[in-house]
């Protein structure tokens, strides 16, 4: 049973470039939420959807947005792009409802330079 | 708001010692908590959780943690720590919301064990 997939593992942007990042989630799995992890941080929630909608929303410029697919898979983009937003991004998916159920992906490296 | 204090960042055992990372959290109703450990280049991986009754929770690879309300902590216990358990450690808070939300995270305590 395939967990969470994030795809790319790594990648690298330059300033002001737009990024899309994906997530599968975990079979079963019926929502997901995005998290930014800079270097010696612990991750911050960006956002989370459920049935294609954004349903919370962390402390995030709207330059970070996403998409839900009808099969679940979800997109992070991230618009005119900073140094700043250089870190690990990962997706977790869960059963909406089933308490905190998360399951993480091994998240996407972006380098902004 | 929810928050979250680890104030070890970098703790250092002996393999075969007792460990203990600490975590404080700010939340204004009963709390779900959460301990995660990340490998280098990995995502999170859920050693235990909290939310409701015994308020000694057990985890997986022997790992433990005590909640206690009047301290607003929720710190981490291993008896005999292992080479293999150095990671970095995240305490996180989460709301009682009943459905699938967000959780808030502490920065981390890194783990190094010596042999």
């Amino acid at each position: 049973d395939a967990g969470v997939t994030q795809s790319p593992t790594h990648l690298i942007k330059t300033r002001g470039q737009q990024v899309t990042l994906r997530c599968s989630p975990k079979s079963g799995h019926d929502t997901v939420s995005w998290y930014q992890q800079a270097l010696g941080q612990g991750p911050q929630f960006i956002f989370q959807y459920y049935e294609e909608e954004e349903r919370q929303r962390g402390n995030f410029p709207d330059r970070f947005s996403g998409h839900q697919f009808p099969n679940y898979s979800s997109e992070l983009n991230v618009n005119a792009l900073l140094l700043g937003d250089s870190a690990l991004y990962l997706c977790a998916s869960s059963l909406y409802g089933a308490n905190y159920g998360y399951t993480f992906g091994s998240g996407t490296r972006l380098t902004v330079v | 708001a929810q928050s979250v204090t680890q104030p070890d960042i970098h703790i250092t055992v002996s393999e075969g010692a007792s460990l203990e990372l600490r975590c404080n959290y700010s939340y204004g109703a009963t709390p779900y908590l959460f301990w995660y450990v990340q490998s280098p280049g990995q995502g999170l991986q859920l050693l235990l959780k909290y939310f409701s009754g015994d308020t000694l929770v057990q985890g997986i690879k022997g790992f433990e943690a005590e909640f206690k309300r009047s301290q607003s902590s929720f710190n981490l216990r291993k008896p005999s720590v292992h080479w293999s358990d150095a990671a970095e450690y995240f305490c996180a808070v989460g709301g009682l919301t009943g459905t699938a939300s967000k959780l808030t995270f502490g920065t981390g305590t890194r783990l190094q064990v010596t042999l």
